[in-house]
């Protein structure tokens, strides 16, 4: 079993609707978890940080459940400009970091 | 603020040369991070340097890599002699603090293609 895993989808949403998507991570000892975005052929850039309480950042809410080891990702009021793979990023207490495989996100016109 | 450089951005080298890339981090950033996707994979940590330091090296493929951060500034990451699974797309990030919670900045990659 992969320590982080994603369905890599792909996710074809009309723009404006509602997007989720899960990770689930098999490390219990996990630290820290993380969405990056990764544009086609461009370098993961650092989306939002997902904490114990959820957070919101816009359009995007993250939400974590330590019970389930599982991180979401929610996307309100997709725009095109949205349409990316999404890496979920764990770190572990020994610093190691994973990365799981993305879910790739089309927004359609 | 400049951000994370890589060169080159493309290589190409036959089985059995030797590529060496380079990263730059972000001014100040102690923390280097070399990552690496292959087709089709994740993206996959390699090594973690703190300042001129290797803080955990335990992604290295084999011994034909090898990792360098003299001077605690810019990483050289070797490659000798290449083989065909090391094409890939090798990414260097960093980050300031070692703290769990800690962003890492990636650079834009070099994409290297053993022929």
């Amino acid at each position: 079993r992969k320590e982080v895993e994603q369905d890599p989808g792909p996710f074809n949403v009309p723009e404006g609707a509602t997007v989720a998507f899960n990770c689930t991570y098999s490390n219990s000892a996990s630290q820290s978890f993380f969405w990056y975005r990764q544009d086609c052929r461009k370098e993961p850039k650092l989306l939002m940080s997902v904490y114990s309480s959820g957070n919101e950042d816009g359009r995007f809410t993250a939400q974590l459940n330590r019970a389930s080891q599982y991180i979401s990702l929610l996307i309100r009021d997709s725009k095109l400009s949205d349409s990316a793979t999404y890496l979920c990023v764990v770190r572990n207490r020994d610093d190691k970091i994973i990365f799981g495989k993305g879910t790739r996100l089309h927004i359609l016109p | 603020e400049a951000g994370v450089t890589q060169f080159p951005s493309h290589s190409v080298i036959e089985k059995g040369q030797t590529v060496t890339l380079r990263c730059d981090p972000i001014s100040g950033h102690d923390n280097l991070y070399w990552y690496r996707r292959v087709m089709g994979k994740e993206i996959k940590f390699l090594l973690h340097f703190v300042k001129e330091s290797k803080q955990d090296e335990s992604g290295m493929p084999n011994n034909r890599f090898l990792a360098e951060r003299t001077g605690g500034t810019y990483s050289t990451l070797k490659v000798q002699p290449a083989e065909l699974e090391d094409s890939g797309v090798y990414f260097c990030a960093s980050s300031q603090d070692l703290r769990a919670s800690d962003t890492q900045y990636f650079g834009p990659g070099t994409r290297l293609t053993v022929l």
